[in-house]
């Protein structure tokens, strides 16, 4: 199966600086999600990943906050910019296309905490 | 509008207990689908299920069994003789329609504590 991966794993940041989160799949996939997770709550969309063009933002989600990038079919990046103590969440990535399927599998998460 | 209930927010039981964890859901689609995951301790998201509205029949894997009843909208989650491993927090999910890049609306969680 497979392996899908994010980095960092965990992050302790500072207040007003930004997190850059890697995910990487080792096989193409078709779609690339990324989904906040606050302590104690339920997953939250923030947006859908295109390859070459701009990522599609949830309602309540905005660009500036959080920049996407999915520059290939294997790869995306998820920054959270302008950090505050709010933003202290698990921030997972998810795929839908490994092996032609449509199910969506996750990565082992990034746990951001905001000092 | 979509939604998913799990109105169970935290069960405990022994070892070797059985457990049903609920999941009712809501849409106004025909094409959908549901899914379980699990989220261990550790923080990662696994997958477990995913049924297509099309396809009322239950399924049994290993311990864990599935109901899903279009009649009550409800997708609920057994697990038979339950484990210590099986602790985690347990989400039911669902998608609408059938394009590629349907968001999953996800249910709060049910946390399964099970000790021994």
């Amino acid at each position: 199966s497979a392996v899908i991966s994010q980095k960092p794993s965990r992050d302790i940041c500072q207040r007003g600086t930004s997190l850059t989160i890697q995910c990487q799949v080792d096989s193409q996939v078709t779609m690339m999600f990324w989904y906040r997770q606050q302590p104690g709550q339920s997953l939250t969309l923030i947006a859908t990943a295109n390859q070459g063009s701009e990522a599609t933002y949830e309602s309540g989600f905005v660009i500036d906050k959080f920049p996407i990038s999915r520059p290939n079919l294997t790869f995306s990046t998820l920054t959270v910019s302008n950090l505050s103590p709010e933003d202290s969440s698990i921030y997972l990535c998810s795929v839908e296309g490994l092996a032609g399927g449509d199910t969506q599998y996750f990565g082992p998460g990034t746990r951001l905490t905001v000092l | 509008a979509q939604k998913v209930t799990q109105a169970q927010t935290e069960i405990s039981v022994v070892e070797k207990e059985d457990v049903t964890l609920d999941c009712v859901y809501e849409t106004r689609d025909t094409t959908y689908y549901l899914f379980w995951y699990k989220q261990p301790p550790s923080g990662e998201l696994v997958f477990l299920i995913r049924r297509n509205s099309f396809d009322e029949q239950n399924e049994i894997s290993g311990r864990y069994s599935w109901n899903f009843q279009k009649s009550t909208s409800s997708f609920n989650f057994t697990i038979t003789a339950s484990q210590v491993v099986d602790s985690a927090v347990y989400f039911c999910a669902l998608s609408e329609g059938r394009q590629a890049g349907t968001a999953l609306i996800f249910g709060k969680g049910t946390t399964l504590s099970v000790s021994s």
